[in-house]
């Protein structure tokens, strides 16, 4: 199967700063998502990616496809950044999103 | 209106015993999962139904039983429930089966005692 690394496993921010989280894939994709597990165990969608950028307010992720990685940047980042990141992954002709391992984000005041 | 919902939420019972976890989505998507996200927060494809039709059945063991009853709902049956069950089973559902965006629900924690 295909296999989603992320990086950095752990990040400690103070508030205010930039960061950049990175997945890595092992294969072609047909399907790239960003999620945000909030502290109450939620998963919220960020960005559905598969190719090119995009930007959704201090967020924005790149995917390099031809490479095989996506780029999410977080700007002046706010204690409510907390929480885990999640890099997921549907290879060409398949039809399952696989996960990384996240990035867990701690946004300090 | 939530997209897609989970019931019960919580859920806390004793090895041994048989429960079920419900799931609805309102979004008119095909196709619907269930994932299983274990204490390290690692996330994990357990089954997908597309059109009512089990298309993904990842090495899950035979007491947990999927039931797609029509293409808005996938419910999750487990029988004789074990320690090693206890996690937080998330159900998801994208327009398509091999692209498109997923959405998840809030997600249901199971504590076997």
């Amino acid at each position: 199967g295909i296999q989603v690394e992320q990086s950095p496993p752990d990040l400690i921010l103070q508030e205010g700063a930039n960061s950049t989280l990175r997945c890595n894939f092992s294969d072609s994709v047909n399907n790239l998502q960003w999620f945000h597990q909030n502290p109450w165990g939620q998963l919220i969608n960020l960005f559905y990616i598969p190719s090119g950028t995009k930007q959704n307010g201090r967020l924005s992720a790149t995917t390099v496809a031809t490479e095989r990685y996506s780029l999410l940047y977080i700007s002046s980042s706010q204690t409510t950044d907390s929480g885990v990141y999640f890099c997921a992954v549907i290879k060409a002709a398949g039809n399952k999103l696989t996960f990384g391992g996240g990035t867990r984000v701690l946004v300090k005041p | 209106d939530t997209a897609v919902s989970q019931t019960p939420k919580y859920l806390v019972t004793q090895m041994g015993n048989d429960k079920s976890i419900k799931c609805e989505q309102n979004l008119g998507h095909d196709t619907m999962y269930w994932y299983k996200q274990d204490s390290k927060k690692f996330l994990k494809i357990m089954f997908s139904y597309n059109n009512k039709e089990l298309i993904i059945n990842e090495t899950v063991p035979n007491r947990f039983s999927p039931k797609s009853p029509d293409k808005a709902h996938l419910n999750l049956h487990i029988n004789s429930l074990e320690l090693g069950d206890s996690a937080v089973y998330f159900c998801a559902s994208s327009r398509f089966s091999n692209t498109g965006e997923l959405f998840f629900g809030e997600g249901s924690r199971l504590t076997v005692l």
